[in-house]
């Protein structure tokens, strides 16, 4: 199976940067694909997707969200960070059955 | 608009089985995959597996073979799955999605094995 690692908790400041990374124990990009998305999960909801296959927006996902990488190492940016983005965020890869996700990584304010 | 509208929380006891529910309306889940993903207390999200609609294959994660069943009805356009054999382990939210990467989530229901 593939292991998507993410740190556990990251404190940064209103209107700040936040980088959250993810790293896979093997590639999960086939050619130029790289099969890593990014999810937002609020407590008491279900998760909210908000990056596909490494760098892509999805719909209606504010523009202060970003993602890049390639092959293992993944990054999720939120610049600036606001108070709304208190939440869990959650690297998935689809490269390979069976889908993993990382353990989730939570933004808090400092 | 796409909405995944899953059945009510659910209490088993330990040694039976329940069955999830989750109906898709605005789309046929026909052209699809469905998704099933768990999240127990204060942890984070493990997928159970998938199905085809359309023809009823499915995958299914390594430790979720004997413990899940994943099948649906194209007619009502409705996923299933059931857990077998509950133990208290099974005490989670369990959400079906639609699709991947998952665009779509239902809002999760809460099953709690309890004696």
């Amino acid at each position: 199976d593939i292991v998507l690692t993410q740190s556990p908790v990251l404190a940064v400041s209103l209107g700040q940067r936040a980088t959250i990374s993810c790293r896979a124990s093997q590639s999960v990009s086939i050619s130029s694909i790289n099969l890593m998305h990014w999810y937002q999960q609020k407590p008491g909801q279900q998760p909210k997707l908000l990056i596909y296959r490494a760098s892509n927006l999805a719909s209606g996902i504010p523009a202060r969200f970003s993602g890049s990488g390639s092959g293992t190492d993944f990054t999720l940016t939120i610049d600036p960070v606001q108070a709304d983005d208190i939440a869990a965020y959650y690297c998935q890869q689809s490269r390979e059955s069976p889908l993993t996700f990382g353990s989730g990584t939570k933004l808090e304010i400092k | 608009e796409v909405q995944l509208q899953q059945s009510g929380a659910e209490l088993g006891k330990p040694g039976t089985s329940v069955k999830l529910s989750c109906k898709v309306s605005g789309y046929n889940i026909r052209n699809t995959y469905m998704h099933w993903v768990n999240q127990r207390p204060g942890k984070g999200l493990e997928w159970i597996g998938r199905i085809d609609p359309a023809n009823g294959n499915t995958i299914y994660a390594e430790k979720f073979k004997s413990k899940a069943t994943l099948t649906a009805d194209t007619s009502s356009n409705t996923a299933y799955m059931q857990l077998s054999q509950l133990k208290s382990d099974d005490t989670a939210i369990y959400f079906c999605a639609m699709s991947q990467p998952f665009d779509y989530w239902g809002q999760g229901v809460m099953v709690t094995v309890s004696s």
